[in-house]
């Protein structure tokens, strides 16, 4: 088993909303992140948990605040974003930070109106 | 810090035929590892094909494999017998293997490149 679940599949949200984002495995990986990708462009890297410890935080605004509850659970709280943070946004896992593949979720396609 | 480079922003491949996708890296890491990973438009990122750096052997899985010429920095991507559910975008990356250093966990990607297979 190699899935990485994420939801929601699709979310649209106003600017003055808050939302989180959910992303589950259980493949017994203590290293999950979460990724932005806009059309067309590579994955852009946000945050890397380690063992339950964020590792990565790869200067996202605050809007964002990622959380990893337990070794199978990372959300993405979203609060106040902005139009330009329309995005794919991907949830990855491997089983450490080492050379090892990251397997990745199908992705939440946020939409911020 | 590490930079992965996909010079091919698309390309095209008879159904059937073999294709060849470039991806050049660089790393001052000696020990580090290099993926593929392919994207339909369904945006689900599904990982291919992996080669360490100190693996002699290029890697193969199934009708992927990895043209590995370390002094190059070079990865290519081999698809052989293209079929029309290949079509999709490809990304090349890598992630460095030294514990402790800043960049420690991070997968890195290339600009990518949209195959298309053509019946």
């Amino acid at each position: 088993d190699t899935e990485v679940t994420q939801t929601p599949k699709h979310l649209v949200m106003g600017m003055t909303n808050k939302k989180s984002l959910k992303c589950e495995q259980h493949m017994g990986h203590r290293a999950m992140y979460w990724y932005k990708q806009k059309a067309k462009k590579p994955p852009e890297l946000m945050f890397v948990y380690s063992y339950e410890k964020l590792s990565i935080n790869e200067s996202v605004p605050s809007r964002f605040s990622p959380e990893c509850p337990n070794s199978s659970l990372l959300n993405l709280h979203l609060h106040a974003l902005q139009p330009e943070d329309s995005a794919l946004y991907l949830c990855a896992s491997s089983p450490h930070l080492g050379n090892t593949e990251a397997f990745f979720g199908q992705g939440t396609r946020l939409t911020v109106v | 810090a590490q930079k992965i480079t996909q010079t091919q922003p698309g390309m095209f491949v008879q159904e059937k035929e073999a294709v060849t996708l470039d991806c050049t890296y660089d790393t001052s890491d000696q020990s580090y590892g290099l993926f593929w990973y392919k994207q339909p438009s369904s945006g689900e990122m599904i990982f291919l094909i992996y080669q360490g750096s100190y693996d002699e052997q290029n890697a193969t899985e199934g009708r992927y494999s990895l043209n590995f010429q370390k002094a190059r920095k070079s990865a290519n991507l081999v698809i052989s017998a293209s079929q029309l559910g290949d079509s999709a975008m490809y990304f090349c990356a890598m992630r460095v293997s030294n514990a402790g250093g800043t960049s420690y966990g991070k997968l890195t990607f290339g600009q990518g490149t949209i195959l298309t297979v053509h019946p």
